[in-house]
């Protein structure tokens, strides 16, 4: 079975520090996607990131990176100079590649950051 | 990028009441679509699994006679709450898998309040 693990139910930062979020996941499968959303106080989910199993590689997009880590089954979200805009909920998801569950994705509790000016 | 709607983006009604939620992707054909639960401060939770032409498979402890998905098109999925009841009241999420790398797509949402 899968599993998907937000250890941090709230995290509180000011403006302009650097926040790391945590995800830990299960799985059986050798291959998988793990994925990143941010979720505003619309509700609207916002993909964020997709990473295959395989790629091992840690990316940078902007102001975000992610640290993707097999041997500890880690895929960390790391936020630099937050600003009040990141405040949101955010969630860390699993899902299997192929057959017929592809895509069936697996969340995590969420991580609510609140960036305070 | 891919889009995937949600009508209604909220809804109310009263206990006892059917709701429909639609869930549609406009730019793309979509053979599987999926529907999530979300209640207020928690995580989404898988409900079903909805194939085009076929039986939705729901997971365990979803009452499919209450939850009832239809996925008659390539582009339309709906789920109906049956005879809804105050606990129903959530966001309703639903995703579709398509576009040129079959990647999962997330509707807006629908929130539901049942009196």
């Amino acid at each position: 079975a899968q599993k998907v693990t937000q250890a941090q139910t709230e995290i509180s930062v000011v403006e302009k520090e650097d926040v790391t979020l945590d995800c830990v996941y299960e799985t059986r499968d050798t291959t998988y996607y793990l994925f990143w959303y941010k979720q505003p106080p619309s509700g609207e989910l916002v993909f964020l990131i997709r990473r295959n199993s395989f790629d091992e590689q840690n990316e940078i997009s902007g102001r975000y990176s992610w640290n993707f880590q097999k041997s500890t089954s880690s895929f960390n979200f790391t936020i630099t100079a937050s600003q009040v805009v990141d405040s949101a909920v955010y969630f860390c998801a699993l899902s299997e590649e192929y057959n017929t569950n592809a895509g069936k994705s697996t969340f995590g509790d969420g991580t609510t950051l609140t960036v305070k000016p | 990028g891919a889009v995937v709607s949600q009508h209604p983006s909220r809804v109310i009604c009263k206990s006892g009441t059917s709701v429909k939620i639609e869930c549609r992707s406009l730019d793309f054909q979509a053979t599987t679509m999926f529907w999530y639960r979300q209640f207020p401060k928690q995580s989404l939770m898988l409900m079903a699994t909805s194939n085009e032409g076929s039986k939705a498979t729901y997971e365990q402890g979803v009452e499919k006679d209450k939850f009832l998905i239809n996925h008659a098109s390539l582009t339309l999925s709906t789920l109906t709450v049956t005879s809804a009841h105050p606990e129903d009241s959530s966001f309703y999420i639903c995703s579709a898998m398509g576009g040129r790398y079959n990647e999962q797509f997330f509707g807006p949402g629908t929130r539901l309040t049942v009196l």
